[in-house]
């Protein structure tokens, strides 16, 4: 069974780089047919899909975020990860990695979610 | 950005009802969209893949269907379990969008 579990700070100022990693067991993630992915949550709203990282390496961002965000990958501890630069309160949110896999074109496994708060 | 809208916001209903939610996507995504369940304080979990096909697992009572811009997801018979917020993805066109969600209430 894969699992996900996001790991960084829960506190950021505003201004700094968020960033967290994810990392996966019960499979490996330099393997193809999965896209590694980010999502975020911010208080009690909707989802909104970051983006996400193929195991060679091509990234795919949502364009309202794209010139903020790096994901990227580090296969030999089996992590992915999320940076976001220059945050401010609105980055406030519950941020879930998750595996987005191909042959059903879903997110079929997540993190648990990792609450960031951007504050100083 | 596709966007998708998703109604009702919110809905009570009784143990045993039917419940219906509609998805609707502001261009045509054929039958490219998901649905998640998510409970308070836990990620959300896939239930409904291509529009119709039932995720491994997944009670039957859970059912999708739709094409084009109109989506329906149908509980057919609610559960106390079954409470939680529900939303729909589209995957035709990057980026990925989600629906605001339908949170289901016990009445």
């Amino acid at each position: 069974q894969v699992q996900l579990q996001e790991s960084g700070p829960g506190l950021v100022k505003p201004s700094q780089t968020l960033s967290l990693t994810c990392t996966v067991s019960g499979g490996s993630i330099n393997s193809g047919g999965y896209y590694w992915s980010w999502i975020r949550q911010h208080p009690g709203k909707g989802l909104e899909w970051i983006g996400y990282i193929y195991y060679y390496g091509s990234t795919y961002y949502n364009p309202s975020l794209k010139s903020l965000v790096t994901i990227s990958l580090d296969t030999s501890a089996n992590q992915f990860s999320l940076r976001l630069n220059s945050v401010t309160a609105a980055d406030t949110a519950v941020y879930y990695c998750a595996r987005f896999v191909m042959a059903t074109n879903s997110f079929d496994f997540w993190g648990q979610g990792s609450l960031v708060t951007v504050s100083s | 950005d596709i966007q998708m809208t998703q109604s009702p916001s919110s809905l009570s209903a009784s143990v045993g009802d039917r419940v219906t939610i509609t998805c609707q996507a502001s261009q045509d995504i054929t039958t490219y969209l998901n649905w998640y369940q998510q409970k308070p304080g836990k990620a959300p979990k896939v239930l409904i893949y291509g529009a119709s096909s039932l995720e491994t697992g997944v009670p039957p009572r859970f059912s999708g269907s739709g094409s084009g811009t109109d989506f329906t997801f149908t509980i057919s018979s609610l559960q106390p379990e079954d409470i939680a917020t529900y939303y729909c993805q589209q995957y035709d066109n990057l980026p990925l969008t989600f629906g605001g969600g339908t949170k289901v209430e016990i009445k």
